[in-house]
């Protein structure tokens, strides 16, 4: 069964500072996607940035860069000059296509704090 | 289109009680998802739809849980004989599963419907 681990449950970064928030997954599939998402408080979840499995380039978006190592089954993500807005539980999450089913599972998130 | 809609927003229940929740998806998504959210936690699959085929089911869910999606358009699940440990943020979130569209495979999520078991 696939499983994904975040190991930092909480995270403090001063604004305008990077902050490298981890993950790691476990499965036997070769075609998978790999998501971060970002609930603020009390809002919904959205997507901040994907990548998709057999891309070997790292996926960036703004300030949101990844770092994805697939033989080592990890996928960091980098946040640059950290915002207050930034402020939220960060969940990871893999999503495999196989047998005809796609499914996602998420980690237990990390909360990250941005400090003025 | 205004993304998914969750409804009702809020439930408190006395246990025992049968409860309904209702998703609206993004209109042309093919996948809905159904979440359980509690606090501090990440997001536990229950079950997924592709149109109005029910795919997959956790093997977590009990025979109380049972999730419809008629037609392939909105979907509802309903919690028979409500106990106070289904206390939770349901989410609800749909997919679009085409390779060829950028947004492929991205999960849009509700604002959830919180249920309170009492």
């Amino acid at each position: 069964a696939q499983t994904v681990t975040q190991s930092q449950p909480e995270m403090s970064v001063q604004e305008a500072e990077t902050v490298t928030l981890s993950c790691t997954y476990d499965t036997s599939e070769n075609n998978y996607y790999l998501f971060w998402y970002k609930q603020p408080p009390s809002r919904q979840m959205i997507l901040v940035i994907r990548q998709e499995a057999y891309k070997q380039q790292n996926a960036t978006e703004n300030r949101f860069s990844v770092n994805f190592q697939k033989a080592a089954k990890s996928f960091s993500l980098k946040i640059s000059d950290s915002q207050l807005g930034d402020t939220a539980m960060y969940f990871c999450a893999f999503m495999k296509h196989t047998s005809g089913t796609y499914k996602y599972i998420f980690g237990t998130g990390t909360r990250l704090k941005v400090l003025a | 289109d205004t993304g998914v809609s969750q409804d009702p927003r809020h439930k408190i229940t006395k246990r025992g009680q049968n409860v309904t929740f209702r998703c609206d998806p993004i209109s042309e998504h093919n996948r809905l998802y159904w979440y359980r959210q509690t606090l501090g936690q990440g997001p536990e699959f229950l079950t997924y739809f592709q149109n109005e085929a029910q795919l997959e089911k956790s093997r977590l869910l009990s025979d109380r849980f049972s999730a419809e999606r008629p037609k392939g358009s909105f979907s509802t699940l309903e919690i028979q004989r409500t106990e106070q440990g289904d206390s939770a943020m349901y989410l609800c979130a749909s997919s679009l599963g085409d390779r060829e569209s950028s947004g492929a495979n991205v999960l849009t999520f509700g604002a959830g419907s919180r249920l309170t078991v009492l």
